[in-house]
């Protein structure tokens, strides 16, 4: 089975401040990806990232970076010098590559204090 | 803008009606999922067509129901609505390969 474990409920930084949001998951398969969403207060869900299981580089965009190590079933997601705009509920999602379901963490809610 | 557009974005009802919610999706994308997203229960799958057929089903109750129509749209039926139905209702598509998947915006379902 696949289960996805976002352990932080709730994170406050303040404006400028380096957070890390983390992500460990669950599968038996060799062959799976996993995502990241944002979920700003106007609710809808923004795809940020994809990573397969065979890639375990570093992937950096802008301020974001994220963190995929599989010897600890991790996939963390950095933002630096973050911003108000930061301010989200963001999700953790892994697939199986031949699965149709998406599994989801619960979420971590992020306020970035100006 | 994922391209995946969703109607109604708000939607208050009573309980015991039923609703349609409506998912037109991105241009040549075969694919829709539907999820519920409620306070205490996160984001659920619900259901996956693929051309207009059934492929995967989650947590989906069985008052409720969906389908996917030729043109590739797709329909989210809820019926006997109770309090604990509301919720924000994604609809999504997928693309490359089905190995990532576009959220609309949501609908945001409100029973009273």
């Amino acid at each position: 089975a696949q289960k996805v474990t976002q352990a932080q409920t709730e994170i406050s930084v303040v404006e400028k401040e380096d957070v890390t949001l983390d992500c460990v998951y669950e599968t038996r398969d060799t062959t799976y990806y996993l995502f990241w969403y944002k979920q700003p207060p106007s609710g809808e869900l923004v795809f940020l990232i994809r990573r397969n299981s065979f890639d375990e580089q570093n992937e950096i965009s802008g301020r974001y970076s994220w963190n995929f190590q599989k010897s600890t079933s991790s996939f963390n997601f950095t933002i630096t010098a973050s911003q108000v705009v930061d301010s989200a509920v963001y999700f953790c999602a892994l697939i199986k590559n031949t699965g149709n379901q998406f599994y989801f963490g619960t979420g971590t809610s992020l306020t970035v204090i100006p | 803008d994922s391209g995946v557009t969703q109607t109604p974005k708000h939607l208050i009802t009573a309980t015991g009606q039923r609703v349609t919610l409506r998912c037109s999706p991105r241009s040549g994308d075969l694919s829709v999922y539907w999820y519920q997203q409620s306070l205490d229960q996160g984001l659920q799958f619900l259901i996956q067509y693929y051309n207009g057929e059934e492929r995967a089903k989650g947590n989906i109750l069985e008052r409720f129901s969906a389908q996917q129509f030729p043109d590739l749209h797709s329909e989210l039926n809820l019926s006997s609505l109770e309090l604990g139905d509301s919720a924000l209702y994604f609809c999504a598509n997928s693309v490359e390969g089905g190995n990532t998947i576009y959220f609309g915006e949501g609908s945001w379902l409100t029973v009273v």
